[in-house]
This record gives C-alpha cells, structure tokens and sequence, in this order.
C-alpha cells in the first residue's frame, strides 16, 4: 500500500520568514496530493492540493509543488505569520483507494 | 452547505464496553471515509464507506466496523473497548473518489 513520509516533524520560523514542508510517498499510482491545516482543537481543513497533471499550484502565499519522477510533494507558505502556526497534514491518494496520511508537522511561528 | 457533522462530539466509555458514532456527510457526498487520530499515531485510516459498500479497509482490527446507509450517513462501532482506542475519531466525506475531502469536528473518546 502507500506510504507517506513527512519531513520536518516541527518547525520555527519567525515571522515573515518562509516555511517549507515535504512528503514523499511510495505508490506511483497516487495522483492527488492535498494539504490540510488543522489548528489546535479543530478539524483539518483543506488548504491546497494538486493533481499528478500539474507540477505546481499556488494560491496567495501558500504554493504545492509536486515531482512525480522522484516521488515527492512539498508545501511551501511565505511571508509566514501568527495564524500560520498549526500542524499541517501532506497526503496522498487515488481514486481507487484511500488517501494516506503523513504523520504532520507542527509550524510555530514567533512573532 | 452544511458541513459534515459528527455526533456525539465528547464520550466516555469504560474498558470493555462498546460505542457508536455516527457521521453525517456534506449533502450529496457518497464517500464517507473514518480516522483514528491520536498524538503519536498522526492521522490513521480506519475504512471507507461509497454508495453503502465499504471500498477500502484500513489496518485495524475487527473490534472496528462501520456501515453506511442509503442516505449516506455512516456509523461506526467499535466493541470490547481497550484503553489505546482512546482518541479523536474524524469522519471526512467527499462527493466522488477523486473529489475533496472535507472532515467532521471529530468525537474524542475517552476509554476509563
């Protein structure tokens, strides 16, 4: 099955700086990779995604590159601020089966 | 829309004792998938549920199931409660298989 590994597993940056998040993922049929943003207490929320047909997405200050040949996916926010600060889920999937989860990264981000 | 709601939202239950949660889906969403989510573990797939028929099936044991009924909405059970199936449990529905995934608040359930 597929496997999704997520790197780093906390992260600081300050304010302003920018934050990058990365995945990799085993099964070279998955074609869609989503990233959710889940604040503490809250339910994960989708924050952008990509499909194996495109090898970037970018919508304001967050972006999703993808490279199918190498497996991976990354998560790239600029100009970070407070409300940033949240674990962020990477995930992989198709439409055959179910979407796996990597094992998240906390962002903090100091002001 | 509404969004996906789950219900009860906080339960607490004692070892050797079974529950049900139940999960209603964002109005004309077929997929109802289920998530064990605890702090070690990250996000954990249980099953998912299309159009009644459970598609995909996670690594859990049988203790867990789940159904799903016509009018989408889904329950899932779990019997003989251990102390590790304390966590937040999240269902996610979409409206096809290659849509977007969008989760319920979670039920947390405490095992005593």
């Amino acid at each position: 099955g597929e496997n999704v590994e997520q790197h780093p597993s906390t992260l600081s940056v300050q304010e302003g700086d920018s934050a990058v998040i990365k995945c990799t993922y085993s099964d070279s049929a998955s074609n869609y990779f989503p990233w959710y943003k889940q604040e503490l207490g809250k339910r994960p929320q989708l924050i952008i995604d990509i499909r194996s047909n495109v090898g970037e997405k970018k919508d304001q200050r967050i972006a999703v590159t993808l490279n199918k040949t190498a497996k991976h996916f990354s998560l790239h926010i600029t100009e970070t601020q407070p409300e940033d600060s949240a674990v962020y889920f990477c995930a992989a999937g198709n439409a055959g089966n179910m979407l796996t989860f990597g094992g998240g990264t906390r962002l903090m981000v100091k002001p | 829309k509404a969004g996906v709601t789950q219900t009860p939202r906080y339960l607490i239950k004692t070892r050797g004792q079974q529950v049900t949660l139940s999960c209603s889906p964002i109005s004309g969403h077929r997929s109802v998938s289920w998530y064990q989510q605890t702090p070690g573990q990250g996000l954990q797939f249980l099953f998912e549920y299309f159009s009644e028929t459970q598609r995909n099936k996670g690594n859990f044991p049988g203790r867990f199931s789940g159904r799903q009924f016509s009018n989408s909405r889904s329950e899932m059970n779990v019997s003989t409660l251990e102390l590790g199936d304390s966590a937040l449990y999240l269902c996610a529905s979409r409206q096809g298989l290659t849509d977007t995934q969008y989760f319920g608040p979670g039920t947390r359930l405490t095992v005593l």
